[in-house]
């Protein structure tokens, strides 16, 4: 069936480390795929969407390339900072007949520490 | 610009009663309304998904004997949890699109519900 996997449950960084946090999916056809960013007590924000495959969005200094090939959709920064704390979910949205249905992963909760 | 907003943004209720929560979509018609929850230590599950004109569909583990959905207009949806139990604490989020232009999904901050 339609997933999407991130592995990592918990990313700790300094402030202006580099990050990488890993995700990939699973699916038939040619998904839409996202990075939704959740703060405590918030709802998820979207940060970055790409349609296409192969390209690359970027949002606030983070970026992700759809990779069709490997199936992933990775998303990076070169420097972190405290404030980017945050729940970070990766996600692709599978498009029904007259609806919408987005598939998350189980989120990577990114702390950066000052 | 869009926005999503969600009433009220937390509730406790006993077990065994039930809970409405909102959902309102401005500056832009909703014509599609997908309910999610995140239950504690989880990812977003799809409830249902609501699009004006059509039946709701709802996913496996998810009926409409449970959770009731109203999509009376382009702007508001509402969901009821009936017969709350502990296993239904989470948060629960509203999703609005306008598919008629291939716009994006908003979500909504989410309802918070507690069951005591």
């Amino acid at each position: 069936g339609d997933s999407v996997i991130q592995m990592q449950g918990q990313v700790t960084l300094s402030e202006n480390d580099f990050l990488f946090i890993n995700c990939t999916y699973s699916t038939t056809g040619y998904p839409t795929l996202f990075w939704y960013v959740q703060y405590s007590g918030e709802g998820p924000q979207l940060l970055l969407q790409v349609t296409t495959a192969n390209n690359k969005g970027s949002s606030r200094g983070f970026e992700a390339t759809y990779d069709k090939g490997t199936t992933s959709f990775h998303l990076q920064k070169t420097s972190v900072q405290e404030i980017d704390s945050a729940v970070y979910y990766c996600a692709m949205r599978q498009a029904g007949t007259g609806g919408y249905k987005v598939v998350f992963g189980s989120g990577t909760r990114l702390l950066v520490s000052p | 610009g869009a926005l999503v907003y969600q009433y009220p943004r937390r509730t406790i209720c006993k077990s065994g009663t039930s809970m409405r929560m909102e959902c309102q979509a401005v500056g832009f018609q909703a014509t599609s309304v997908a309910w999610y929850r995140q239950s504690p230590q989880k990812t977003f599950e799809l409830i249902a998904l609501s699009t004006v004109n059509s039946a709701i569909k709802y996913e496996q583990n998810f009926t409409q004997e449970k959770f009731p959905i109203s999509h009376p207009n382009l702007s508001f949806s509402s969901m009821t949890v009936l017969n709350a139990y502990l296993e239904d604490r989470g948060l629960y989020l509203c999703g609005a699109r306008d598919w008629t232009n291939y716009a994006e999904q908003f979500f909504g901050p989410g309802t918070r519900l507690t069951v005591l």
